[in-house]
């Protein structure tokens, strides 16, 4: 069955400093890769994604993810964390119904 | 473009009473939109993929007499929790997908926070 994992549920980082999110998944055929940011009490934001072609995908915000078929990983990066960025990323797997599968969500706070 | 609303934003019901939350994609026709629901500190669950015009497919696990689900148009889909219990309070969330959109990608909306007393 499809799944992902994000085996982060709680990470903290200094303003200015970088970030990895990690994000796993168990899909048998291409998959297609999303990231999606939620602040609190809000719905999802689409960061970025990945259907095909070039491995590293540039998205929103300054955030990039690089697709490693395998290691099963899309891991979220970006180079210098703002304070804003502090909110709940879900990483999300599309199935061959056409329905997102997410993970479990990593929580970001960030550090002045 | 591709701005889903959701009404209310919020709503405080009582036991055993019935709500109705509105979906609607604003700018682009929906063919098929997603129900999730999300509890705190919670990733998000499907609970159904409305198609307009026929029945909602519900996933497992899902009551479909307590959670109805009409996609009347394409521009709206409801979701009405009957005879409402505190177990229900939760956060709804829905997507919308259009046939003319990009590959795969679903526009969510702000959510609805329902509390049941």
């Amino acid at each position: 069955a499809q799944s992902v994992t994000q085996p982060d549920i709680h990470i903290t980082v200094s303003e200015g400093a970088s970030l990895e999110l990690r994000c796993n998944y168990s899909y048998g055929a291409t998959p297609y890769l999303f990231w999606y940011v939620q602040s609190p009490g809000q719905g999802l934001q689409l960061l970025l994604k990945y259907f095909s072609g070039d491995t590293l995908v540039q998205g929103i915000k300054g955030f990039e993810a690089e697709f490693k078929r395998s290691q099963s990983s899309f891991n979220l990066r970006k180079p210098s964390v703002h304070w804003s960025d502090a909110a709940e990323y879900f990483c999300a797997v599309e199935n061959q119904g056409g329905k997102l599968i997410f993970g479990q969500g990593t929580e970001l706070s960030v550090k002045p | 473009g591709a701005v889903v609303s959701q009404h209310p934003s919020r709503v405080i019901c009582k036991s055993g009473t019935s709500v109705k939350i509105e979906c609607r994609s604003l700018d682009f026709q929906a063919t098929t939109m997603f129900w999730y629901r999300q509890f705190p500190k919670k990733s998000l669950m499907l609970m159904a993929t409305s198609n307009e015009g026929s029945k909602a497919t519900y996933e497992q696990g899902v009551e479909k007499d307590k959670f109805l689900i009409n996609h009347a148009s394409l521009t709206l889909s409801t979701l009405t929790v009957t005879s409402a219990h505190p177990e229900d309070s939760s956060f709804y969330i829905c997507s919308a997908r259009s046939p003319a959109g990009e590959l795969g990608e679903q526009y969510f909306g702000p959510g609805t926070r329902l509390t049941v007393t």
